[in-house]
């Protein structure tokens, strides 16, 4: 059975920096690109980055480029997201989710983590 | 980048209504479309990829399709447990979107 477990979430002031974790299970994780979805509380999903199969190629909302820092271990079987200079408007629950299909890049999203909220606020 | 506008963002129905919600692409976007259904609580689930391609698993009640700009999620027959949130996504190009999504609530 796929499973995604989130973690790294908390309270953090603005401009601080936090660090989401995504392990993975269940599946051949080197083969599949994994990706990061948001939802603000209350509101819509947000498409926030992506990273290939391998690692070698990153995807990114304009909104995070340059704060955020997608990565993965390939040999641990988990992916990261280095969030820094962090904003009121970051506040949401973050989603890892597992491509469906192992071509190397994201596309359709399946399964999903149960995800970890970041709250930013002072 | 390519908005996606979906209409209605509410509808009310009841058990054994069909209901049809529409994603509009801001330009072309071949078959690159998704929908997500998500209950409250829940993380989202996929329900349709590739436009109109049925992810395993999920009841033949769903079905979507594409004109040009233009997709469908269509419910055949809705059920007590369809009641939820839906959202379609595009993948045609980075950054991929969402729409804003549509309230699906009893009647």
């Amino acid at each position: 059975e796929v499973q995604l477990l989130e973690s790294g979430g908390g309270l953090v002031q603005p401009g601080g920096s936090l660090r989401l974790s995504c392990a993975a299970s269940g599946f051949m994780f080197s083969s599949y690109a994994m990706t990061w979805v948001r939802q603000a509380p209350g509101k819509g999903l947000e498409w926030v980055s992506a990273i290939s199969a391998s690692g070698g190629t990153a995807y990114y909302v304009d909104s995070v480029k340059g704060r955020f820092t997608i990565s993965r271990d390939n040999s641990k079987n988990m992916m990261h997201l280095q969030m820094n200079s962090l904003r009121v408007e970051d506040t949401a629950l973050y989603y890892c989710a597992k491509d469906k299909a192992p071509t190397g890049t994201a596309n359709w999203f399946d399964p999903w983590g149960q995800g970890t909220l970041v709250t930013v606020s002072s | 980048d390519i908005q996606m506008t979906q209409s209605p963002s509410s509808v009310s129905a009841s058990v054994g209504d069909r209901v049809t919600i529409t994603c509009r692409a801001s330009q072309g976007i071949s078959s690159w479309l998704a929908w997500y259904q998500q209950k409250p609580g829940e993380a989202p689930r996929l329900l349709i990829y590739d436009a109109t391609r049925l992810q395993s698993g999920v009841p033949s009640r769903f079905s979507g399709s594409a004109s040009g700009t233009d997709f469908t999620l269509t419910i055949s027959s809705l059920q007590p447990e369809d009641f939820a949130t839906y959202y379609c996504q595009q993948a045609n190009s980075f950054p991929y979107t969402f729409g804003q999504g549509t309230k699906l609530e009893i009647k």
